[in-house]
């Protein structure tokens, strides 16, 4: 069964950098991409971009253009986001979802089960 | 971006009830329309996608219809495992873009 598993809890300091990770099982990694969404306590849900895994080419929301990066590691089927300069308000709770494309339209069918990120001094 | 709204923002229902949320989109988004429902402490699940197909497992008292900028997601009678938040999302243009959020509580 398809199956996304992430990292750990973190804990950072205003102005560090976090890096989350999202293993995938179950299905063939290089087949869908990955996008990563993002949740503020009590919250809704923002869109972070994607990543095409058999390429590397990624999308990225404009609100993160300059502190993200997304990359994947195919020989472990495994996705990592990194977020630099943290500040406060990125505290909130990162999910990966695996993007299947069906009807040439983008569907975030399988999650993650979601990193709680605290930046905190 | 494209600004999606969802109404109302909650909704208070007893079990056995029709449920319907809207979600207008600030621009035309054909079909590129999912839905997805979220349990507190928990990670959304797909509900309905290309605004009206029904995600396999889901069961059939979810539906979706609707096109271009109107949309709604109809729960056709409401069980107790169904009351969470339920969110519409377009992927028409970057940036996807979610809907602000319906929590759908007992009544």
């Amino acid at each position: 069964q398809v199956q996304l598993v992430q990292s750990g809890a973190e804990v950072k300091k205003p102005g560090a950098s976090v890096k989350v990770s999202c293993k995938a099982s179950g299905y063939r990694f290089t087949s869908y991409g990955i996008n990563w969404v993002r949740q503020a306590p009590g919250q809704g849900l923002e869109w972070m971009g994607r990543i095409i895994t058999h390429n590397g080419y990624t999308n990225y929301a404009q609100n993160f253009q300059d502190r993200v990066t997304m990359t994947t590691d195919t020989s472990t089927s495994t996705a990592y986001m990194e977020l630099r300069s943290l500040r406060s308000d990125d505290t909130a709770v990162y999910y990966c979802a695996r993007d299947r494309n069906t009807l040439m339209i983008n569907v975030h069918d399988y999650w993650g089960q979601g990193t709680l990120v605290t930046v905190s001094s | 971006d494209i600004q999606m709204t969802q109404s109302p923002s909650s909704l208070s229902a007893s079990v056995g009830d029709r449920v319907t949320i809207t979600c207008r989109a600030s621009q035309s988004i054909r079909i590129n329309l999912n839905w997805y429902q979220q349990k507190q402490g928990k990670a959304p699940k797909l509900l309905i996608y290309a605004a009206s197909s029904l995600q396999s497992g889901v069961p059939s008292k979810f539906s979706g219809s609707g096109s271009g900028t109107d949309f709604t997601l109809t729960i056709s009678s409401l069980q107790p495992e169904d009351f969470a938040t339920y969110y519409c999302q377009q992927t028409y243009s970057i940036p996807e873009t979610f809907g602000q959020g319906t929590k759908v509580d007992i009544k």
